[in-house]
């Protein structure tokens, strides 16, 4: 079945505890991106990857960090997670990046971080 | 401005009616134009995709672009219960295709 898996769907941890979100797709896909999700606000960009060893800074990068070292997984990584990176976390995955392809985006099932 | 905007709604609807849910986008240059169904707890579906002026068919929804307004909107036809989610525009940024930025959604309610 082909799908984008996150792990772990919820967390609960404390300020300054480093933590690592995992990303896999099994679709091939060139594409990957990480969103966080807060009310009243939508879904905000992260970072994305284009494709292996390719990545760059969305809207809201601050206080995360990936990696794209394989093509099918993208990690998140919160290095020193603080209370206002509480939210819910979406990874994403296309075929391709750009425009002109018109490539819908496939979604993980989310993760819900709460950082106390 | 915000880049991408939508009523947040609540929008309610009978069962059966019309729902109509709209988007404004302030990148003069973007081209493709996404509707993502997004139900509670849930993580986002593709709806319809868009980059043409006009309107695209897909059962019973239709998507309508108009580059020259910067509008999009959603018509969702003889609407269900089970249609009751939020529902999420997304454009693509003319200067740099690779950035899609979504906007905050609507939430739609349809009353049996």
């Amino acid at each position: 079945e082909a799908q984008v898996t996150q792990n772990p769907r919820y967390l609960i941890t404390v300020t300054g505890k480093k933590l690592t979100v995992t990303c896999s797709q099994n679709m091939n896909h060139e594409y990957m991106s990480w969103y966080r999700q807060d009310p009243g606000l939508g879904l905000r960009q992260i970072y994305y990857s284009m494709n292996v060893e390719v990545t760059d800074k969305g809207d809201v990068p601050e206080g995360y960090k990936v990696s794209r070292k394989e093509k099918r997984n993208f990690p998140l990584i919160l290095e020193s997670p603080s209370p206002n990176q509480t939210s819910l976390y979406f990874c994403a995955s296309s075929l391709y990046g750009d425009s002109t392809s018109n490539q819908p985006q496939h979604f993980g099932d989310g993760t819900r971080l709460s950082i106390l | 401005q915000k880049e991408v905007e939508q009523n947040s709604g609540p929008l309610s609807v009978p069962e059966g009616a019309i729902a109509s849910l709209n988007c404004t986008y302030s990148d003069r240059g973007s081209q493709s134009f996404f509707w993502y169904r997004q139900y509670s707890g849930k993580s986002p579906e593709l709806i319809m995709f868009i980059y043409s002026n006009g309107d695209k068919e897909d059962g019973r929804f239709t998507a309508q672009l108009n580059k020259a307004s910067q509008y999009v909107s959603l018509l969702i036809r003889d609407s269900q219960p089970s249609d009751s989610a939020t529902y999420l525009c997304a454009v693509n940024r003319e200067t740099s295709y690779d950035k899609v930025i979504f906007g905050p959604g609507t939430s739609l309610s349809v009353i049996p």
